[in-house]
């Protein structure tokens, strides 16, 4: 079956540093990938997704790039900032956006 | 973006009673909903898939009877958790998405469930 495997956090950084969060998978067929962002005492928020092998999402300053020969999805920013705190989700899901398969979260605590 | 209401945000309640919790979409009908629950340092992991006025879909493992799902009108789902035990502590966080919404999903802040 489907899983996803990231990086334990928690992870802490100070602002401007750079950001890795790494994020493998295993699945069949040729899945979407997402990363999910959730700041405190919110809904968890798509942040960017790629839905083909090589294909690089961005948003927010966030890249991640699909790659299919490694299995990974992983996530970076060049430079991070205070209000980047939250917990990073990376999932898969098929042709449907609802059955997504998760990550267990990463912690991110940025100081200034 | 859309928005989606979970309620309560965390609760706890004693063994054998039964505890519900609300997913709302507040801006737009949403025609399907999904029910998470996500043990600490384990993955959020799909419980069960609700589409209005149907039968909600339950994945293997899931108890049917004690996590009783209704979807009745497109902008409510209840998730309740009947004769909780103390494995039943954990988060539960609805997500939900609808013909306005480009199939995207938008989630709930989640219910952290504590049995005692």
């Amino acid at each position: 079956g489907n899983s996803v495997t990231q990086m334990e956090g928690p992870v802490t950084l100070s602002e401007e540093a750079f950001l890795t969060i790494n994020c493998t998978y295993t699945a069949t067929g040729y899945p979407s990938l997402f990363w999910y962002v959730q700041y405190p005492g919110e809904g968890l928020q798509l942040l960017l997704k790629a839905t083909k092998a090589d294909d690089k999402g961005s948003n927010k300053g966030f890249e991640a790039t699909y790659r299919k020969e490694t299995t990974s999805f992983h996530l970076e920013k060049g430079s991070v900032q205070v209000s980047d705190s939250a917990v990073y989700f990376c999932a898969l899901g098929g042709t449907s956006y609802g059955k997504l398969t998760f990550g267990q979260g990463t912690i991110l605590t940025v100081h200034p | 973006g859309a928005v989606v209401s979970q309620h309560p945000s965390w609760v706890i309640c004693k063994s054998g009673t039964s505890v519900k919790i609300e997913c709302r979409s507040l801006d737009f009908q949403a025609t399907t909903m999904f029910w998470y629950r996500q043990f600490p340092k384990q993955s959020l992991m799909l419980m069960a898939t609700s589409n209005e006025g149907s039968k909600a879909t339950y994945e293997q493992g899931v108890e049917k009877d004690k996590f009783l799902i209704n979807h009745a009108s497109l902008t409510l789902s209840t998730l309740t958790v009947t004769s909780a035990h103390p494995e039943d502590s954990s988060f539960y966080i609805c997500s939900a998405r609808g013909r306005t919404t480009n199939e995207k999903l938008f989630f709930g802040s989640g219910t952290q469930l504590s049995v005692l």
